[in-house]
């Protein structure tokens, strides 16, 4: 049979405008979370984390919002460049009775796309 | 500073042969994992080590898939015998898990087309 790959989420802005990704996560349990870029044919480079503890922290450019309520999580990018092009995932994570457990879960991904 | 090192970056091989995929974490870091990326399934974890010891098999496919933490430095996975089926991009990943932060940091992957 035909198979049928995923089909992710897609965002084009335009350089200099900022930028929005969005992420619902699986496990209302989850307390630790993190948001990663993935450029072509390279693995995930980590781009910042956050605490269940939190609701927002701000890296260099990135922000990341926590909504624990609805289990959302967003990462915003700033004055987005080109080389912010990639594929973006959110990835949850269960820590175990106070102890890291490290199983990551990962979301599907968007694909941002940034023109000059 | 040295990141987490793969070897072969590409991989094309035969049905039915054995593959070995290698990969070196980052020095000092506790924890190493093995994930899958396709685009029918994304990023699967596959299996996880803590201080060289497997935790967490239950991504593993099935029994031609195996891997192994023979140090803290070394670990490999391997399939015997590859499907085509199994193409994908396979990364691995290490970490310093029981400190403040369970990030991991990945490799560049193995890029595996078995034909």
């Amino acid at each position: 049979g035909e198979s049928v790959g995923l089909h992710l989420p897609t965002l084009s802005v335009q350089e200099g405008d900022n930028s929005i990704i969005n992420c619902a996560y699986s496990n209302s349990a989850s307390d630790y979370f993190i948001w990663y870029k993935q450029e072509s044919g390279k693995g995930p480079q980590f781009i910042i984390d956050i605490r269940s503890n939190m609701d927002k922290r701000q890296g260099q450019r990135v922000t990341v919002l926590l909504n624990k309520t609805v289990k959302h999580l967003s990462l915003q990018i700033a004055a987005t460049q080109p080389g912010d092009s990639a594929v973006y995932f959110c990835a949850e994570n269960l820590s175990a009775g106070g102890t890291s457990y490290g199983k990551l879960t990962f979301g599907q991904g968007t694909i941002l796309t940034v023109h000059p | 500073d040295a990141g987490v090192i793969q070897s072969p970056r590409h991989e094309v091989t035969e049905m039915g042969q054995e593959v070995t995929l290698r990969c070196k974490p980052i020095s000092g870091h506790n924890s190493l994992f093995w994930y899958r990326q396709t685009m029918m399934r994304g990023l699967e974890l596959l299996i996880y080590f803590n201080n060289n010891v497997p935790i967490d098999d239950s991504g593993m496919p099935e029994d031609r898939f195996s891997a192994k933490m023979p140090n803290a430095s070394f670990s490999t996975l391997k399939i015997q015998p590859s499907e085509p089926r199994d193409s994908a991009v396979y990364f691995c990943a290490s970490s310093a898990l029981g400190g403040l932060s369970e990030k991991l940091f990945f490799g560049s992957g193995t890029q595996l087309s078995v034909l």
